[in-house]
């Protein structure tokens, strides 16, 4: 079964610094999915990378996939109270299969 | 546009006693239903899926149910609950053939 690594797991930073979150799968990608959430909330989805070496970006949060479709970053820049949260990967195995997630990494952004 | 409406937000449960978790979906038709629990160090685990009435999935064997006994309804049921089934329990749906989740508020569940 496909497994997704995360990392850091946790993560503290300055309001106004870059960071990157990890998303590593032991399997060939069909799609990754980044969802944000909020405590005691549902998640709410990102972005989503099916191609090798795709990037997008919303905002100021940049996602990329790599060529070989096992593994993902998430880039936010110049971070806000409001980038605060869980942030999950999610894997789509075969585009019929539910997804997979990492178990997140939890973000606090201090003035 | 499309919605998803979960109950209870929050619950807590004695050991024992039954569970039912409620998930309904509007606005499309024929939705791909999903239950996941997310519990503190565990991330985000799939209990069940359905693709359709009556179709349910279970992906890990514990003594929790599902039920889909309507298109756009999907139930998360125990009869006995244990501690371990405290959590936070996340009902989302996806479009036939596409991986996007769209999740709803999830339910908080304690189990005393």
């Amino acid at each position: 079964s496909q497994e997704l690594e995360q990392s850091p797991q946790s993560l503290i930073v300055q309001e106004g610094k870059n960071l990157t979150i990890n998303c590593t799968s032991s399997k060939t990608l069909y799609g990754l999915y980044w969802y944000k959430q909020k405590y005691g909330e549902g998640l709410i989805f990102l972005m989503m990378l099916q191609k090798g070496g795709e990037e997008k970006s919303h905002e100021k949060i940049t996602a990329k996939l790599d060529e070989k479709k096992q593994q993902s970053s998430l880039h936010i820049t110049a971070s806000q109270p409001s980038h605060a949260g869980i942030y999950l990967c999610g894997a789509d195995g075969s585009g019929n299969t539910p997804l997979v997630f990492g178990k997140g990494t939890r973000l606090s952004v201090i003035a | 546009s499309q919605t998803i409406h979960q109950w209870p937000a929050t619950l807590v449960q004695p050991v024992g006693s039954p569970l039912s978790l409620e998930c309904t979906v509007e606005g499309t038709s024929n939705p791909n239903l999903y239950w996941y629990r997310q519990a503190a160090g565990r991330g985000l685990q799939l209990l069940f899926y359905s693709v359709g009435i009556g179709q349910i999935s279970s992906e890990v064997p514990q003594n929790l149910s599902a039920s889909r006994p309507q298109d756009r309804q999907f139930i998360l049921s125990s009869k006995k609950l244990l501690l371990s089934d405290s959590g936070f329990y996340l009902c989302a749906w996806s479009r036939t053939g596409t991986g996007e989740l769209f999740f709803g508020e999830g339910s908080r569940l304690t189990v005393l």
